[in-house]
């Protein structure tokens, strides 16, 4: 079974306007951590943001930031005010299991996103 | 190093040839994880090593497929008897060990294409 599913295999938004990436994951693991990444054209995975399971509150980096809805089990990514460089694949991940074990960090299919002028 | 190394970059080898793929992580990270990622999928966890040891190697596809991590810094993933089906890039992160919110990112190389003839 498909632990981190990513809905949208692709998406178009225009410059400067904001845009929602989904992720749904399935864990019965109370501790977890979220993660999204951007991997350019280049092929590099930029780390964006991460969530922690116990977090009380969604994480923000700047222009992202994280809709964690916990009993959803879904983690979207929101990117503000988009940007031409922001087109990229973008992965959603999860760690499991810590801090008892260190366990795996396991990644969605990707969502590509093209930013149009 | 300031980031994780993999090397070589490319690699063409024939069918059934061994390779090895080498991966230095970021000093002092104790988590090293291995990847393979085909074209516009997302990465397919391979091995997770804490330390010296393969702490889940439940990715790797069949025997192989074998990655050695002797003193707990550089990594190495050994494909014997290539097929052309194992053609992908490969990609090596490494991360600190997760503190007990989970936040320790992983840091990506630029990855080592693999393309087996």
């Amino acid at each position: 079974a498909q632990k981190i599913t990513q809905t949208q295999p692709g998406m178009f938004v225009q410059e400067k306007e904001a845009v929602t990436l989904d992720c749904t994951y399935d864990t019965s693991d109370p501790s977890y951590g979220l993660f999204w990444y951007k991997q350019p054209s280049s092929g590099e995975m930029i780390f964006l943001i991460y969530q922690g399971s116990y977090d009380q509150q969604n994480a923000t980096e700047g222009r992202y930031s994280l809709n964690f809805q916990k009993a959803r089990k879904s983690a979207n990514l929101v990117i503000s005010a988009s940007q031409l460089g922001d087109s990229a694949m973008y992965f959603c991940a999860m760690r499991e299991g810590f801090p008892n074990r260190d366990d795996k960090i396991i990644f969605g299919k990707g969502t590509r996103l093209h930013i149009l002028p | 190093g300031a980031g994780v190394s993999q090397t070589p970059s490319n690699k063409v080898t024939e069918k059934g040839k061994y390779v090895e793929l080498r991966c230095d992580p970021i000093s002092g990270h104790t988590a090293l994880y291995w990847y393979r990622q085909s074209l516009g999928q997302g990465p397919e966890f391979l091995i997770y090593f804490q330390g010296t040891g393969a702490a889940d190697d439940s990715g790797l596809p069949n025997d192989r497929f074998f990655a050695v991590r002797p003193e707990g810094s550089v990594s190495t993933l050994k494909i014997q008897r290539t097929e052309r089906g194992d053609s992908a890039v490969y990609l090596c992160a490494s991360s600190l060990t997760p503190v007990p919110t989970g936040r320790r990112e992983a840091f990506f190389g630029q990855g080592t294409r693999l393309t087996v003839v």
